[in-house]
């Protein structure tokens, strides 16, 4: 599969815990992105990556949120003490910044935090 | 924040009909693109239309786009039973950044 692809696709934890979720991109994809979704809403971004390069963050982003993408290839985003409220799905996707702006997605990991 | 609203928030239709969502969106773009979502799904891109463009078909799919209105359409023609989920329109204001969604249209085809 040359696709997107996420893990874990679903975390159940409890309020207070730290949550790490991984996402790798397609291959050659010099950018990636991530977007928290809540839901019956759109997704709404949260930050990206040009190569290891961290370009943008959301306000959306909370110190509690880190991201990272060492060597430009997988990332990982960490949520430390969660809180209920951040509860939502968590997708990622990736582009190849050549020209081309169709973001391809993956199927994402569903938080659940109790 | 969302870019922009879509319109209807929901859509329900008999298989073999058209089905028609409308986007708009509040600040200048370079493209605007449609995406899929399946119910718990990720989002599947459907098709882009730039800026400069006003009509665009994929398939049994036909966008148009009308930046003077920041508005955009999104037209299946003879839906199928398939064809239900929920349609995002998402803009970039520059080639390569953050998609910007609306909160989408829920369609649902009854065979």
């Amino acid at each position: 599969d040359t696709g997107v692809s996420q893990n874990p696709r679903h975390k159940i934890t409890k309020r207070g815990q730290n949550v790490t979720f991984r996402c790798d991109p397609i291959s050659e994809h010099n950018r990636l992105y991530w977007y928290r979704q809540t839901l019956g809403q759109g997704p709404e971004f949260l930050t990206y990556f040009q190569n290891e390069a961290q370009l943008e963050k959301s306000r959306l982003l909370s110190d509690r949120f880190s991201a990272e993408r060492p060597k430009g290839s997988f990332s990982t985003l960490e949520i430390q003490r969660t809180e209920q409220g951040d509860s939502a799905m968590y997708l990622c996707a990736s582009s190849l910044f050549v020209g081309g702006e169709t973001q391809y997605f993956g199927p994402g990991t569903r938080l659940l935090v109790l | 924040s969302q870019q922009g609203e879509e319109d209807p928030q929901a859509l329900s239709i008999q298989e073999g009909e058209n089905a028609t969502m409308n986007c708009s969106y509040k600040t200048s773009i370079n493209n605007l693109q449609w995406y899929r979502q399946n119910s718990g799904r990720g989002l599947v891109h459907l098709i882009l239309i730039r800026s400069n463009e006003r009509e665009k078909h994929s398939g049994r799919l036909r966008v148009t786009l009308d930046t003077s209105k920041k508005s955009s359409s999104l037209l299946i023609t003879a839906s199928r039973a398939a064809d239900t989920a929920s349609y995002f329109c998402a803009t970039i204001k520059a080639a390569g950044n953050k998609l910007t969604f609306g909160g989408g249209t829920r369609v649902l085809v009854k065979p």
